[in-house]
């Protein structure tokens, strides 16, 4: 089955710097690649995905890019502010009826 | 907004015992999967439904776990007998689109299992 890693666990970053998580992916067939955010002890929320046919995907302040010949795909955050602070999850699926695999996650903490 | 429903929101329970999680879709979704999020990782896919039927329990330990969802809509999680590495939190999710390819999935605020 598909196996996702995420680097890295946990980010510090000051407010108004970028932050940069990664994900590799197993499967060559993955093609839909969304990243969740979970504040704590609420539930996971989507804020951003990008299907296979596509390199790069921008939303405001956030943007994903893909690139699946190395089976990679980052999750970018510019001009943080404390309200990012939270767990983001990447995960992958297959095609079909495949299931969504989630990575380890990455705790962002952003200092005002 | 709609939401998917979850209960009990906490639940305590010794081992042994047997628990049960419920959980009501957003109305209309087709797809249906409970995820169970240990501390400090991913949601991990306990089963996936399309309607009321089982597309993807692989994952799922059959000896002691169970889920139905008979009418197509609502579903119930199962674990009996509980053991203390249940302890968890169960994440009930839903998406709106049947078929092959069901895009965003929209979790319950979930159901945290404390087995002593």
């Amino acid at each position: 089955g598909e196996n996702v890693e995420q680097h890295p666990s946990t980010l510090s970053v000051q407010e108004g710097d970028s932050a940069v998580i990664k994900c590799t992916y197993s499967d060559s067939a993955s093609n839909y690649f969304p990243w969740y955010k979970q504040e704590l002890g609420k539930r996971p929320q989507l804020i951003i995905d990008i299907r296979s046919n596509v390199g790069e995907k921008k939303d405001q302040r956030i943007a994903v890019t893909l690139n699946k010949t190395a089976k990679h795909f980052s999750l970018h955050i510019t001009e943080t502010q404390p309200e990012d602070s939270a767990v983001y999850f990447c995960a992958a699926r297959g095609p079909g009826y495949s299931t969504l695999t989630f990575g380890k996650g990455t705790m962002l903490l952003v200092s005002p | 907004e709609a939401e998917v429903a979850q209960s009990p929101r906490y639940k305590i329970t010794e081992k042994s015992q047997a628990v049960a999680f419920w959980c009501d879709p957003i109305s209309g979704h087709a797809t249906l999967y409970w995820y169970r999020q240990i501390l400090g990782q991913g949601p991990e896919l306990l089963v996936q439904f399309q309607d009321e039927s089982v597309v993807d329990d692989s994952q799922l330990p059959k000896d002691r776990f169970s889920a139905e969802r008979l009418k197509g809509v609502d579903s119930t999680l199962k674990i009996q007998p509980a053991e203390l590495g249940d302890s968890a939190m169960y994440l009930c999710a839903s998406s709106p689109k049947a078929g092959a390819f069901t895009g965003e999935l929209f979790f319950g605020e979930g159901s945290r299992l404390t087995v002593l």
